[in-house]
Formats: C-alpha cells, structure tokens, sequence
C-alpha cells in the first residue's frame, strides 16, 4: 500500500515553461486536493476534486489547471510557469466526508523552482 | 469564513520538557479540527483530531490536545517531548457540509527540541 504518490519529487522550470504534476492513490479516495506550501503561508489550496471527472477551484486556483480522468489520480498544470510558482507543492487524498470530514493522507511533495 | 491561527512561529523547547502549541479559530458554526505534524522533507501526517464527543483528544506519539469552545482553542501538549519531535506543526479546520469538507490550515508551528 503505496498511499499517496507524487511525481516528479523535483523540478526546475525556465518562465514559460509548462509541466504536469502527477498525484496518484491506491486507497480507493473519492477527494483529492493540491496544495502549496510557502514559508509564513501554511498550506493553500489550489484545486480539488469531489469524484472522477470534477474539479473545483480552491483559495489560489490562478495559472494553474487540474484534471482527473481516473479515480486514482490527479494531475496538477502548470501552462506557463512564473517565478511565484516556486513552492512545494503537496497532493493530498480522503474519504467522502459523510457525515463528518475524513483525515487527508499527504504525499511526500514536489519540490519546484521557476527560474 | 473559517480561519486559524497559530501565534507561535517557532517553539524552541528542552528534551524532556513539556510543551504546548497554541491554535485558535473562528468559527460560527460546527467545528472540526485536525493537528497535523510534517517531519523534514515528509508530507503532513495526522496526529489527532476533533469531531465530536470528548474535548480532550489523544493522538500518536503521545500528544494530546483539548477542544475549548468557549475559547475558540484547541491546543496541542505534550508532557515530555523528544528529539525526534522536532517538526512543524500544522492545526487545521474543516468547513463545509457532509461531503463537501473543505480544510483551513494555520500558517504552522516550527517545534524545534534542543538536547
């Protein structure tokens, strides 16, 4: 039972430059969630998912993209990478939530520089 | 809206001593409340949480923390902490209804044990 995978662990991006973080669970979660972490900042939700197919914009949803086409996966875009986009970035996976919120199990985080 | 915070950037703290980090929130409606613990380079991992029931909740490695509505706290403690307790300490909310939780994070607590 891997739990939470991410992929890459780092990465270096020029401005402009595109990427895709790739976020993978073998539990069966039906929400999953992309975070970053800036230092001072905590956590900050970028998008999230309720289900296969649906997205939703979190607290800072702007310059990125996200999809999930499989259950088990939730990939994170960046189209035109800018230097604020340097953070750590962490997927984040639970239950349903019914009728009380679940625990969310992390993955280990993406390390990225834009330079 | 939900929010936390965490006052306390950083608590430096003798092996052996106790601690407490210090969450409070803004709430004016149910209350969910999760603590959080990232060791180094690691994704967060739950250390306990509140969803109903008994204020004073008891978690992994021997933390314990208590829910004080009347206060809007939920501190966490831990009577003797060890080295290997060195991390930042995330307390979050949840906010939403059955099945559209949404988690708040505070901007965290750098636990730092000196031997």
């Amino acid at each position: 039972n891997a739990g939470v995978t991410q992929t890459p662990k780092f990465r270096v991006l020029k401005t402009g430059q595109s990427m895709t973080l790739l976020c993978a669970q073998d539990m069966n979660h039906e929400y999953m969630y992309w975070y970053r972490q800036d230092p001072g900042m905590g956590l900050r939700l970028i998008h999230y998912s309720v289900g296969e197919g649906t997205t939703a914009k979190g607290e800072v949803p702007d310059g990125y993209n996200v999809s999930r086409l499989k259950k088990q996966n939730f990939l994170l875009g960046l189209e035109s990478a800018a230097p604020s986009q340097t953070s750590v970035y962490f997927c984040a996976s639970s239950a349903r939530g019914t009728p009380l919120p679940e625990t969310q199990y992390f993955g280990p985080g993406t390390r990225l520089l834009v330079l | 809206a939900q929010s936390v915070t965490q006052l306390d950037s950083q608590v430096p703290v003798f092996e052996e001593a106790p601690v407490e980090l210090r969450c409070n929130y803004s709430s004016s409606v149910s209350v969910y409340l999760f603590w959080y613990v990232q060791y180094p380079n690691q994704g967060l991992q739950l250390l306990l949480k509140y969803l109903s029931g008994s204020t004073l909740v008891k978690g992994i490695n021997g933390f314990e923390a208590e829910f004080n509505k009347s206060q809007t706290s939920f501190h966490l403690r831990k009577p003797s902490v060890h080295i290997s307790d060195t991390a930042e300490y995330f307390c979050a909310v949840s906010q939403g209804r059955s099945g559209t939780y949404k988690y708040i994070f505070g901007t965290g607590t750098r636990l730092k044990v000196l031997a």
